[in-house]
């Protein structure tokens, strides 16, 4: 059974600070999904990530992959108040078109 | 372009109660997935429609729940009897799959409160 893991589930950090949030998965799969979800609102597709060592850059936040390790990051470099929210991966369960989410990293970031 | 939609944005009923939830996707979208949202269980897979037919229902918890989906668009999601453990978010999404990538595109959500 696919399972996604995300630390830390809650973040809170300053402006202008860097940070870094870890997906970890547990069976092979080489498509990886990065969403923001805002309070009470939907989710937000922020990136999708095709291969090993697939990285994407969208203003502040770059995400990567490394299949081999199981393992995808989501980095914020000089942190703003708007990227406040929660940080789901989800890896697609290959073969099976559902996707598997983890269990979301909130993040506040002080002004 | 139009997004995916979903009504109610919100629903009350009571306990027993039956209801319906629907979902429009995106159009030209083959696929079309039901997730659902509680604070103890996070982001739960319910089911997922190619088209019309349903290949995987792996995700409904009883078989309370059941989906249809017609003419390769709008979608509902039916829950018989609620109990207040079906109290969560209930978001659609959609597909284009494209390649064989199957990138979602979620709708805002139903909230769902059985009393």
């Amino acid at each position: 059974e696919l399972k996604v893991e995300q630390n830390p589930l809650f973040l809170s950090m300053q402006e202008g600070k860097n940070y870094t949030i870890y997906c970890n998965y547990s069976t092979t799969s080489d498509r990886l999904y990065w969403y923001r979800q805002d309070p009470g609102k939907s989710l937000e597709s922020l990136f999708v990530l095709l291969s090993n060592g697939a990285v994407k850059q969208e203003g502040r936040l770059m995400a990567s992959l490394d299949t081999k390790a199981r393992l995808s990051t989501l980095h914020i470099t000089a942190a703003v108040h708007d990227l406040s929210a929660t940080y789901f991966c989800a890896v697609d369960n290959r073969g099976a078109q559902k996707l598997v989410f983890g269990q979301g990293t909130r993040l506040t970031i002080n002004p | 372009g139009a997004g995916v939609s979903q009504s109610p944005s919100n629903k009350v009923t009571e306990k027993g109660k039956d209801v319906e939830l629907r979902c429009d996707p995106i159009s030209g979208h083959t696929a079309l997935y039901w997730y659902r949202q509680s604070l103890g269980q996070g982001l739960e897979f319910l089911i997922y429609f190619q088209g019309n037919s349903a290949p995987d229902k792996s995700g409904l918890p009883s078989d309370r729940f059941s989906a249809e989906r017609t003419g390769g668009s709008v979608s509902t999601l039916t829950i018989q009897r609620t109990q207040q453990e079906d109290s969560a978010v209930y978001l659609c999404a959609s597909s284009p799959v494209r390649g064989g990538l199957y990138e979602q595109f979620f709708g805002p959500g139903t909230r769902l409160t059985v009393l």
